[in-house]
């Protein structure tokens, strides 16, 4: 089974503080993606990644940046993490390969509070 | 632009059928997914439908799709109370990016 694992599942992090969200999936997929959950907007994407070393902006980027330096490992920053970004993380993974149809796995997510 | 519409709540009794309706607006979506998130959990895949297909069948669950209308249906058959979750319906766009609905609540009572 595809498993994509969120390093933390739970984080308080002060107003100001850089955030480290680590995400690692097992099954050599191609692309990673870094979505910000919030009741009554649904999902929404902060980044994604379809290659090591690349990126790109999803709909909101204000505020986070990404890094994938393995092809296994997608982590997303917050350089100066601000009340407004409190909110559910959720890392997700997929493998163009796949003959049976395009299907995206999702981590547990990461819950983070700034205060 | 990409956008997908869902309903926020729907209630029903156990053993009913459960409904869940979805619009969008991509015409060149490939594949529209539906998830199903419990409490306090990450996004559970339920089933998928690849665009040239009008209906996909996998035991409770009926996916309907009409594309020319841009509507996406989940059919829940004899609905448990574990079918309690919030469900999102999502379109795939380029690179696999996926465009989700707000999610509808659904609550079913014993």
């Amino acid at each position: 089974d595809v498993k994509v694992t969120q390093s933390s599942r739970y984080l308080v992090k002060r107003t100001g503080e850089k955030v480290f969200l680590e995400c690692v999936q097992d099954m050599d997929h191609e692309n990673m993606f870094w979505y910000r959950q919030d009741p009554g907007l649904g999902l929404r994407l902060i980044y994604f990644s379809y290659d090591v070393k690349m990126k790109e902006k999803g709909d909101i980027p204000e505020g986070y940046s990404v890094s994938r330096e393995k092809k296994e490992r997608f982590s997303l920053i917050l350089e100066s993490a601000s009340t407004n970004q409190t909110s559910m993380y959720l890392c997700a993974s997929s493998s163009i390969q796949r003959p049976t149809g395009n299907t995206i796995y999702f981590g547990e997510g990461s819950w983070l509070t700034v205060v | 632009g990409e956008d997908v519409e869902q309903s926020l709540f729907l209630s029903v009794r156990e053993g009913d059928s459960s409904v869940i309706n979805c619009t969008y607006t991509d015409s060149s979506s490939t594949y529209l997914y539906w998830y199903k998130q419990e409490p306090g959990a990450g996004l559970q895949l339920l089933t998928y439908i690849f665009s040239n297909m009008d209906m996909k069948q996998d035991q409770r669950l009926t996916v309907l799709l009409n594309k020319k209308d841009k509507h996406l249906s989940l059919r829940i058959a004899d609905t448990q109370t574990g079918d309690s979750a919030i469900y999102f319906c999502a379109e795939a766009t380029g690179f696999q990016k996926l465009v989700f609905g707000t999610g509808t609540r659904l609550l079913v009572s014993p």
